[in-house]
C-alpha cells in the first residue's frame, strides 16, 4: 500500500491550460504539503494544510490554489499554466502532532512540463 | 541567509567503503528537528534518518547514521559499506516552526549527489 500517492506521474500541457494534481494519504496524518523543486533540484514548500484548514502559503502565486476536501487528500490546481511552472511537484504527509518527529513522508512527484 | 548548507554538490566513493555527506544548519530555534532524504534517479523522495535537537545519542538506520555535532551546527550523514544502490541525490533538511501554534515545514539544502564506484 502506498502511503502517500500522487497522481498523475508526469503532465505535460500547453502554456495557458488549467491543470490539477491530486494527492492522498493513508498514514492518518493531519498535516499535508506541496513542495517545489525547480530544475536546480532545489525544493521549497509551497503550502500546508493541517486539517483541511491552510497555515502555510509561501508566496505561491495566485494562480496555485489547493483544495482539501478531507485532511487525507490535497489536491493542487494551477490555473493559467506558464513556462516557469514546469517543475517536479511533491505532495507530502506529517503527523502534525506537537513534540512528535513529525517526519514528513513524501510522494513520488508529479513532473509538470509547460510547453 | 541559507539556513542548511550542503557544500559537497557531488560525492564520489567506491563500493564497500564509507562515506560522509556534510551537512549544516543554521536555527536559534532550541527545539528542531533534521532530516536526510534520498532522491534516486526514479525521482521519488525517501526519509532516511531523523536526529532532534534534545536527542542525546547520534541517530541511526541500519547503514545511515548521524553524526550530529550541536555545538558547531552540524548534521552530517555517515553512510557505511556503501552499494552501488546508494547512488542517489541526498539531501539534508530541517524542520522549522513557523508559528506558536506549531505549524511546520521543512527547509531543505541544495543537496549532494553521490556517485558509488564499483
Amino acid at each position: 500500500d502506498t502511503a502517500v500517492s500522487q497522481t498523475p506521474k508526469y503532465l505535460v500541457t500547453q502554456m495557458g491550460n488549467d491543470k490539477s494534481i491530486k494527492c492522498e494519504q493513508n498514514l492518518g496524518h493531519d498535516t499535508m504539503y506541496w513542495y517545489k523543486q525547480d530544475s536546480k533540484k532545489f525544493l521549497k514548500i509551497m503550502f500546508s494544510y493541517n486539517n483541511k484548514e491552510l497555515i502555510i502559503n509561501e508566496t505561491v502565486p495566485n494562480r496555485f490554489s489547493p483544495k482539501s476536501p478531507d485532511k487525507a487528500h490535497l489536491n493542487l490546481h494551477i490555473n493559467s499554466l506558464e513556462l516557469g511552472d514546469s517543475a517536479v511537484y511533491f505532495c507530502a504527509s506529517g503527523g502534525g502532532a506537537k513534540g512528535a518527529k513529525n517526519i514528513q513522508y513524501f510522494g513520488a512527484g508529479t513532473r509538470l512540463s509547460v510547453l | 541567509a541559507q539556513k542548511i548548507t550542503q557544500t559537497q554538490p557531488g560525492m564520489f566513493v567506491q563500493e564497500k567503503e564509507a562515506v560522509t555527506l556534510d551537512c549544516t544548519y543554521d536555527t536559534s530555534d532550541p527545539s528542531y528537528g533534521l532530516f536526510w532524504y534520498k532522491q534516486p534517479s526514479s525521482g521519488e523522495m525517501i526519509f532516511l534518518i531523523y536526529q532532534g535537537s534534545y536527542d542525546q545519542q547520534n541517530a541511526t538506520e541500519g547503514r545511515y547514521s548521524l553524526n550530529f555535532q550541536k555545538a558547531r551546527k552540524s548534521a552530517n550523514l555517515v553512510i557505511s559499506a556503501s552499494q552501488l544502490g546508494d547512488s542517489a541525490m541526498y539531501f539534508c533538511a530541517m524542520r522549522e516552526r513557523i508559528t506558536q501554534g506549531g505549524s511546520e515545514k521543512l527547509v531543505f539544502g541544495k543537496g549532494t549527489k553521490l556517485t558509488v564506484n564499483p
